[in-house]
């Protein structure tokens, strides 16, 4: 059982350069999330999707777009990378909206983007 | 903005004592979660506490909840080398929103 699988793990951006965070969850959640985290701080939510094909904001949206096209992929797409956006990346998933059944998030390993 | 913040950011004790950080919050919530990160690794979950609950436990943790005061703080008991790491506390304030992250109390347990 994977869990959530986050790819790549490491990856150097140029400014304006775009890319794409896959995540995949095999757990059949229908809730999957993106955080970043920077140095010393918590997470903060950047999109997170319900279930397949709907998807809302976060906390720190800009710069970033997200797509629920099946429920075990949720990507993180950067259009045009900052400096601002290096960061560690996490995806998440659970079983149902944490405020009803206050089932656990599971979370993946993460992504270490560096936008130079 | 961050709704939880922990206290104290950092911590370090001896192995086999006891270590507390607390958690405050801004808004009223449906249930406060703890999470442990590893350093370079994911959050793991720890333990959840729902707004009508006050103590839970669960192991060497013991999680209280204060919501009139909204704070919570997470105990570990008799701590060993292997709980270094940083907990943060999280708060789910429903109505779909995902839960909201505070900076972190960074714990190191010296052997």
């Amino acid at each position: 059982n994977a869990g959530v699988t986050q790819t790549p793990k490491f990856q150097v951006l140029k400014t304006g350069q775009s890319m794409t965070l896959q995540c995949a969850q095999d757990m059949n959640h229908e809730y999957m999330s993106w955080y970043r985290q920077d140095p010393g701080m918590g997470l903060r939510l950047i999109h997170y999707s319900v279930g397949a094909g709907i998807t809302d904001q976060g906390e720190v949206p800009n710069g970033y777009n997200v797509s629920r096209s099946t429920t075990e992929d949720f990507p993180l797409r950067l259009l045009s990378a900052a400096p601002s956006q290096t960061s560690v990346y996490f995806c998440a998933s659970s079983s149902s909206i944490q405020g009803h059944s206050g089932n656990t998030i599971y979370f993946g390993e993460g992504s270490w983007l560096t936008v130079v | 903005s961050q709704q939880g913040e922990e206290d104290p950011q950092a911590l370090s004790i001896q192995e086999g004592e006891n270590a507390t950080m607390n958690c405050s919050y801004k808004t009223s919530i449906n249930n406060l979660q703890w999470y442990r990160q590893n350093s370079g690794r994911g959050l793991v979950h720890l333990i959840l506490i729902r707004s009508n609950e006050r103590e839970k436990h669960s192991g060497r943790l013991r999680v209280t909840l204060d919501t009139s005061k909204k704070s919570s703080s997470l105990l570990i008991t008799a701590s060993r080398a292997a709980d270094t790491a940083s907990y943060f506390c999280a708060t789910d304030a429903g109505a779909g929103n995902m839960l909201t992250f505070g900076g972190g109390t960074r714990l190191m347990v010296k052997p």
